[in-house]
């Protein structure tokens, strides 16, 4: 089952926060994020794998909340780079689905 | 760097064809993966593997099959290609634990 991203875009002004959060109805092992560019393919930007855990990218790093089933991305200080579209992956208990199921994608788009 | 190479960027084929998409990795993966990507609706997963002549369905995997005769090749075949299979398809290699993608095949079928 996909999980849920919000929102479903966002604008930024340079220099801008943003929040984007993917939301999981089944146990987790492990979060992923990627994000992907017009015309190109998704990049692999980090993953997840304890409850809590906080990870960075750049200004970006992300959180994920075992208990809840949820994972949040943070984008700080946003530069123009970062605009693109944002996917989570979530993957089941390891052992019996090592599969991603990714969610519908959060488009950003950085202005300067 | 691992390089995942699908061999076509752009296909246009007629309904009813039998189609062949074709991925290649050169990093030794055993863990492959096929995903349609479609406008609000994000990555799906379409067939998995995770060894030679091994393969698993992801969650849509009505229309589709696959061939893994070889641990870098992974191909999807659309076996009687339909409108509605018109979409961007892309292979994927998994690194440790994040995925390297392909730079996808976009699929039209007329």
């Amino acid at each position: 089952q996909q999980p849920v991203q919000s929102p479903q875009a966002v604008i930024l002004r340079e220099g801008e926060d943003a929040v984007i959060n993917c939301s999981s109805s089944k146990a987790l092992y492990s979060v992923h994020w990627y994000r992907q560019k017009h015309g190109e393919a998704p990049v692999f930007l980090m993953i997840l794998l304890k409850g809590g855990e906080q990870k960075g990218h750049e200004k970006i790093s992300a959180s994920f909340n075992e208990k809840k089933q949820q994972s949040s991305l943070y984008l700080t200080a946003s530069q123009l780079s970062y605009s693109g579209t944002y996917f989570c992956g979530t993957e089941g208990v390891r052992g019996t689905d090592y599969k991603l199921s990714f969610g519908a994608g959060t488009t950003v788009t950085v202005r300067a | 760097d691992v390089k995942v190479t699908q061999s076509s960027r752009y296909l246009v084929k007629r309904t009813g064809e039998k189609v062949f998409l074709e991925c290649v990795q050169d990093m030794d993966h055993e863990n492959m993966f096929w995903y349609r990507q479609d406008p609000g609706l994000g990555l799906r997963l379409i067939y998995f593997s995770y060894d030679v002549k091994m393969k698993e369905k992801g969650d849509i995997p009505e229309g589709y099959s696959v061939s893994r005769e070889k641990k870098e090749r992974f191909s999807l075949i659309l076996e009687s290609a339909s409108t509605n299979q018109t979409s961007m398809y892309l292979c994927a290699s998994q690194v440790n634990y994040g995925y390297t993608f392909g730079s996808g095949t976009r699929l039209t079928v007329v």
